[in-house]
């Protein structure tokens, strides 16, 4: 089985400061890792995933991530916030087998003040 | 390209009613989810199906919880009778069978039990 951890639950940060948001993960095989965004009375966006390759990965909005298998993280970061980025992200990883399917992290509350 | 659509957006009932959501997934997507999201928790797969067909539903309630999806394109998520702790978001969600990496996301029904 699979489980998903995000450490904060709540991140404040100021505009056009930095951030990160951190996601760890354990599961007895290997997974693929997303991140997904969920803005206020919306459903989830996809944000970024990695697949394999290159552990840094880009994603939309200027987000990007790095998967660590050694610490088993892929923490989400992005240089430079801005208002509109005020949002709920959820971490989700997903066996790369037929049938298996995503685990959700609980969430991180990222508020982006002027 | 439409997107997930889903109703009622928003629904409040007593606990021991009925109720049922409707998702109409992106056309041509093979694959539909159910989640459930509890404030504070992220989205939890209730019940997954392809096509016409049950893939995964070992989390779903089945002594008060259905669904279907008889032509293998919208479907219908029920409940009944409903618990207070039913009170949540109902997220449907739709994938292509060669991109199940890229779930896409309806904006959700929230459910109150009173």
């Amino acid at each position: 089985a699979q489980s998903v951890t995000q450490l904060d639950s709540q991140v404040p940060v100021f505009e056009e400061a930095p951030v990160e948001l951190r996601c760890n993960y354990s599961s007895s095989v290997s997974v693929y890792l997303f991140w997904y965004v969920q803005y206020p009375n919306q459903g989830l966006q996809l944000l970024l995933k990695y697949l394999s390759g290159s552990t840094l990965v880009k994603g939309i909005n200027g987000f990007e991530a790095e998967f660590n298998k050694s610490q088993t993280s892929f923490h989400l970061r992005k240089p430079s916030v801005h208002i509109s980025d005020t949002a709920e992200y959820f971490c989700a990883v997903r066996p790369p087998l037929i049938g298996q399917n995503f685990v959700f992290g609980p969430g991180t509350r990222l508020s982006v003040l002027p | 390209e439409a997107g997930v659509a889903q109703s009622p957006r928003y629904k409040i009932i007593e606990k021991r009613q009925s109720v049922a959501f409707w998702c109409n997934p992106i056309s041509g997507h093979a694959t539909l989810y159910w989640y459930q999201q509890i404030l504070g928790q992220g989205p939890k797969l209730l019940i997954q199906f392809q096509n016409n067909g049950v893939v995964d539903d070992s989390q779903l309630p089945k002594d008060r919880f259905s669904a279907e999806r008889l032509k293998g394109v919208d479907s219908t998520l029920k409940i009944q009778p409903a618990k207070l702790e039913d009170s949540a978001v109902y997220l449907c969600a739709s994938s292509s069978t060669d991109r199940v990496n890229e779930q896409f996301f309806g904006p959700g029904t929230r459910l109150t039990v009173l």
